[in-house]
């Protein structure tokens, strides 16, 4: 019931594409679901987020769409660039007097230039 | 700079002995976190503090202690170290009053041999 099924493994796309990854969640208590991005090295940095009580979030080429009733969330990366290659994680939470996050097993994006 | 420091870099550690991996941040966050990372697993919670003073466990909390003396510093300690427990470990902070955002140190990659 805990779990953050996250797909594809890992993705493709050409650069000026559009990415999408996708995620799926059991726990009807989740309330708050971040993206996170990864640089080879690095520690993840959160991307976007968005609330259970809003369809569609958009921050510059970066969208998170959310369908609540299916227990799924998705971020689409418009213009993809080379730059947008990294390892995306999505995850959810739920506040037991902190927020404690569920991350989704991640998907390696490469952009081809 | 603000942020989270986390030491050593990595460490190769011969089965059996204990390890302690150090994680400091400056940004007064009253939660702090540690992960393991492992491919095909994404980030999977080891230990929690919502404050200084008390601590949780995670999703994978076996082998592994954490204690909290004080708001800035957040060990993890291996008491005796398997090979199962190669990973990359993140220390996470956030001020779970303000936001929900985790801010990750760089990690620290540590091979049991």
């Amino acid at each position: 019931q805990q779990q953050v099924k996250q797909s594809p493994q890992s993705l493709i796309v050409q650069k000026g594409g559009i990415s999408i990854i996708n995620c799926a969640y059991e726990n009807t208590a989740f309330d708050y679901f971040p993206w996170y991005q990864q640089f080879p090295g690095k520690g993840p940095a959160l991307l976007i987020a968005i609330r259970p009580d809003v369809s569609e979030k958009k921050e510059g080429r970066f969208t998170i769409s959310f369908n609540k009733s299916a227990k799924q969330f998705s971020l689409h990366i418009m213009d993809s660039q080379p730059g947008d290659s990294a390892t995306y994680f999505c995850a959810a939470s739920l506040y037991s007097g902190t927020y404690k996050y569920i991350f989704g097993t991640g998907t390696r994006l490469k952009v081809l230039a | 700079i603000a942020g989270i420091t986390q030491a050593p870099t990595s460490q190769i550690l011969a089965a059996g002995r204990r390890m302690t991996l150090r994680c400091t941040q400056d940004m007064r966050h009253n939660a702090m976190y540690w992960y393991r990372q492992d491919l095909g697993l994404g980030l999977r919670l080891i230990h929690y503090s919502n404050t200084a003073g008390t601590t949780g466990k995670g999703e994978v909390p076996d082998g592994y202690s954490v204690s909290r003396a004080n708001t800035d510093d957040f060990p993890l300690t291996l008491a005796s170290a398997v090979p199962s427990q190669t990973s990359v470990y993140f220390c996470a902070s956030s001020d779970s009053g303000a936001s929900n955002e985790q801010f990750f140190g760089p990690g620290t990659r540590l091979t049991v041999l």
